[in-house]
């Protein structure tokens, strides 16, 4: 059965405190991975796309990197305003549909 | 910039009426979708339509029906709306195609069946 998970559930970080987000998947043909981020009461917003293996794309504070079995979120020196739920989604071949994971609900302290 | 606009931003109806939510879509996109959001079980993927008047079932279509008249608007109703269809529900909307295909979101409606 495909699946996407991501751990951890929830994270707290202190101001500057570098972490990463994990996010595995079982899947057969993915086609894309993608990463968005959800405030609270809001549609998620769409970060980025990674398409194989060894792929990493960054932006300002954020990085996300690609293996075969597993993307991360990478967030260096968070700040408050980074705090959000962090969702990744996975495409498939002959699909159109994305298979969401749970998401990693990010809180950084001042 | 793509737009994906949600009619209601909050909802509240009686169990057994019927509901209408409105999706539109100004960025020209042959693919939309309606999910469902709760706490812990993630995005739920409950309609997708691939073009007008086209629709393929999600993995929670039961209680839901969809319409695609016109290629910008996508609808999802609730046929007789029941408590447990409480939740937050999200469109989205993409191209075809690898590089292309990013499903932008909507705002979201939040419903609540009393």
């Amino acid at each position: 059965e495909d699946q996407v998970t991501q751990s951890p559930e929830a994270l707290r970080l202190q101001e500057g405190e570098s972490s990463s987000l994990n996010c595995s998947y079982t899947v057969s043909g993915l086609r894309g991975l993608f990463w968005y981020r959800q405030d609270p009461g809001k549609g998620p917003e769409f970060l980025f796309t990674l398409y194989s293996a060894g792929e990493e794309k960054e932006k300002e504070r954020l990085k996300a990197t690609l293996t075969k079995k597993e993307s991360f979120l990478h967030i260096t020196a968070p700040k408050p305003e980074d705090s959000a739920t962090y969702l990744c989604a996975v495409d498939i071949y002959n699909f159109n549909k994305f298979y969401f994971g749970s998401g990693t609900k990010l809180n950084v302290k001042p | 910039d793509v737009k994906v606009t949600q009619s209601s931003r909050y909802l509240v109806k009686r169990t057994g009426e019927k509901v209408f939510l409105e999706c539109v879509q100004d960025m020209d996109h042959e693919n939309m979708f309606w999910y469902r959001q709760d706490p812990g079980l993630g995005l739920r993927l409950i309609y997708f339509s691939y073009d007008v008047k086209m629709k393929e079932k999600g993995d929670i279509p039961e209680g839901y029906s969809v319409s695609r008249e016109k290629k910008e608007r996508f609808s999802l109703i609730l046929e007789s709306a029941s408590t447990n269809q409480t939740s937050m529900y999200l469109c989205a909307s993409s191209l075809t195609g690898v590089g292309e295909n990013i499903q932008y979101f909507g705002a979201g409606t939040r419903l609540s069946v009393l």
